[in-house]
């Protein structure tokens, strides 16, 4: 069946260190990929995408993600984190099935930023 | 303007109730959403609408009931809550329903709590 695993529940980093949240992915087919983030009290806003080409992708607020087929991972990266970038995390994989496309989740990564 | 805005932000009510959570979207998309976030932050769809048409039905209970008047809204009753119903519903829309590409935008969350 196809999923969506985030290892990390919870990370803490310090302010303007590296980020890496992980995110593995069981999928048959080629895989639409995406990163989401969840502000305290808010709904999700898309961080970015991966559809073909590249597989570095470029997203919104400093975030990149590579993905790497052999492991089958889509892992997300900040080289420096900002106290507003608190908040949680969410790894999707597209399903194309029967016509219509569904996100199905990870169980989300909490990140918190210590000064 | 709010893209796509769910209400009541906050909904407390009693065991056998009935409610509605409202949302409407105003990007002119032509699918919209309903997801259901546990307390675990697990997110996952319920329904999906295409013009007005449902598409997606995950399994939930026939007491959640979704309804579309037309394209920019899609409200969800339920009828006689129970404890487990207690989350954030989150709305969403996207431009088509079979479009990999087309990016989901999530309302701000309703969080229903039964008593």
């Amino acid at each position: 069946a196809q999923s969506v695993t985030q290892p990390d529940i919870h990370i803490t980093v310090s302010e303007g260190a590296s980020l890496e949240l992980r995110c593995n992915y069981s999928y048959g087919a080629t895989p639409y990929l995406f990163w989401y983030v969840q502000s305290p009290g808010q709904g999700l806003q898309l961080l970015l995408k991966y559809f073909s080409g590249d597989t570095l992708v470029q997203g919104i607020k400093g975030f990149e993600a590579e993905f790497k087929r052999s492991q089958s991972s889509f892992n997300l990266r900040k080289p420096s984190v900002h106290w507003s970038d608190a908040a949680e995390y969410f790894c999707a994989v597209d399903l194309f099935s029967g016509g219509y496309n569904k996100l199905i989740f990870g169980a989300g990564t909490r990140l918190a930023v210590h000064p | 303007d709010t893209a796509v805005s769910q209400t009541p932000k906050y909904l407390v009510t009693q065991m056998g109730n009935d409610k509605s959570i409202k949302c409407e979207q105003n990007l002119g998309h032509d699918t919209m959403y309903w997801y259901k976030q546990d307390s675990k932050k697990f997110l996952k769809i319920m329904f999906s609408y295409n013009n007005k048409e449902l598409i997606i039905n995950e399994t939930v209970p026939n007491r959640f009931s979704p309804k579309s008047p037309d394209k920019a809204h899609l409200n969800l009753h339920i009828n006689s809550l129970e404890l487990g119903d207690s989350a954030v519903y989150f709305c969403a829309s996207s431009q088509d329903l079979d479009a990999t590409e087309d990016e989901q935008f999530f309302g701000p969350g309703t969080r229903l709590t039964v008593l």
